[in-house]
């Protein structure tokens, strides 16, 4: 069965610091695919990224950045320069190639950015 | 383009009562997925709809159950509430049959409170 483990529960950090959330998931598919969400206080889920088990070029989007390392089961999002806007509970997610639209998501990680 | 529309947002209820909530996904998109959040349990995958089939079910009691209308909208019932069923319910809408190829948009959710 899928598994997605994100260990660090709770991050603060000084504002403009870099900070590098880990996710390590679990699966037996050869085709998968790994998503990383933010949730604010106001409750929904907003995507940030998706990568397929195929594609493991690292990816940056501005002041974000994610390394996927298929030998060591990892996902990793790194926020450089934080913000406090960036402050939100960051979900890490696996969706399997048969299961549809169904992801199974990690423990989250609570960010908070101190100004 | 309108997002993903969940009503109500907020809801007590007694326990032993029963609850619908409801759906409306992003205007073209076919698949619909019910997600628990709770501060234990994480976040859960209930059920998901496409075309309006059930396509995967997570582990739940039959006391949760989903449906999916012509026009994409979702409900999720949930009956003889218990005060466990306390959470955030989460709404996500995709647009193909899933596989991970796409990626799902959240609503706000419902906050089902049971007393």
């Amino acid at each position: 069965a899928q598994k997605v483990t994100q260990a660090q529960t709770e991050i603060s950090v000084v504002e403009k610091e870099d900070v590098t959330l880990d996710c390590v998931y679990e699966t037996r598919d050869t085709t998968y695919y790994l998503f990383w969400y933010k949730q604010p206080p106001s409750g929904e889920l907003v995507f940030l990224i998706r990568r397929n088990s195929f594609d493991e070029q690292n990816e940056i989007s501005g002041r974000y950045s994610w390394n996927f390392q298929k030998s060591t089961s990892s996902f990793n999002f790194t926020i450089t320069a934080s913000q406090v806007v960036d402050s939100a509970v960051y979900f890490c997610a696996l969706s399997e190639a048969d299961a549809g639209n169904m992801l199974t998501f990690g423990g989250g990680t609570r960010l908070m950015v101190k100004p | 383009k309108a997002g993903v529309t969940q009503t109500p947002r907020y809801l007590i209820k007694t326990r032993g009562q029963q609850v619908t909530l409801s759906c409306s996904p992003i205007s073209g998109h076919r698949s619909v997925s019910w997600y628990q959040q709770t501060p234990g349990q994480g976040l859960q995958f209930l059920f998901e709809y496409f075309s309006e089939t059930q396509r995967n079910k997570g582990n739940f009691p039959g006391r949760f159950s989903g449906r999916q209308f012509s026009n994409s909208r979702s409900e999720m019932n949930v009956s003889t509430l218990e005060l466990g069923d306390s959470a955030l319910y989460l709404c996500a809408s995709s647009f193909g049959p899933g596989g991970g190829n796409t990626e799902a948009f959240f609503g706000q959710g419902t906050r089902l409170t049971v007393v």
